[in-house]
């Protein structure tokens, strides 16, 4: 069946720091990647996505980045900040009608 | 933020009884999606709409039932079938297919089982 899974669960880094999250998918068909963030007491927001006919997306420090050989995406945020201090979400679509999300990674940026 | 809202907030029910959550969107989106958050299990889909009087059951939709006779609108109800009906619930809308379109979330409504 259909499967996202999203490592790691947890992830604490220093201000200015990079994390990374990784994802991987089951569905072969799939060829659109969203990354959404949750804020403590918030709803999720998307914050990049990245469609199959690209290897790679950036949008000032966040950066997605997609293998469709290996089946697996990753998001890159550089210089973290605070205020990156979030759950974030994969996302793959599975029957072009659903989107089936990773478990989570909750990282913190401590000052 | 998107044009989508949940009510209530926060819902107290009693074991045995069924409630329902609303959701309503402004933005002319044809598809809505339920979600279920629990702690470390991420997002799980409930039920999904792509067009009015039309829904299809997701990963979890035991104990659950929802209703789309308005564009705009996709209430859930939490039946007593439902086993552990405590959770985070989010509603969702997106203008199309999710394989292609971003999707838009309620602030959702914490429902507690006393």
């Amino acid at each position: 069946g259909e499967n996202v899974e999203q490592h790691p669960s947890t992830l604490s880094v220093q201000e200015g720091d990079s994390a990374v999250i990784k994802c991987t998918y089951s569905d072969s068909a799939s060829n659109y990647f969203p990354w959404y963030k949750q804020e403590l007491g918030k709803r999720p927001q998307l914050i990049i996505d990245i469609r199959s006919n690209v290897g790679e997306k950036k949008d000032q420090r966040i950066a997605v980045t997609l293998n469709k050989t290996a089946k697996h995406f990753s998001l890159h945020i550089t210089e973290t900040q605070p205020e990156d201090s979030a759950v974030y979400f994969c996302a793959a679509p599975y029957n072009t009608d659903k989107l089936i999300f990773g478990t989570g990674t909750r990282l913190q940026v401590f000052p | 933020d998107g044009g989508i809202t949940q009510s209530p907030k926060y819902l107290f029910r009693k074991e045995g009884q069924n409630v329902t959550l609303s959701c309503e969107q402004n933005l002319n989106h044809d598809a809505m999606y339920w979600y279920r958050q629990d702690p470390g299990q991420g997002l799980r889909l409930i039920y999904y709409s792509q067009i009015v009087n039309d829904f299809q059951k997701g990963d979890i939709a035991e104990g659950y039932s929802v209703s789309r006779e308005k564009k705009e609108s996709f209430p859930l109800t939490v039946t007593s079938a439902q086993k552990n009906p405590t959770a985070f619930y989010l509603c969702a809308s997106s203008l199309g297919l999710a394989s292609h379109n971003e999707q838009f979330f309620g602030p959702g409504t914490r429902l507690t089982v006393l």
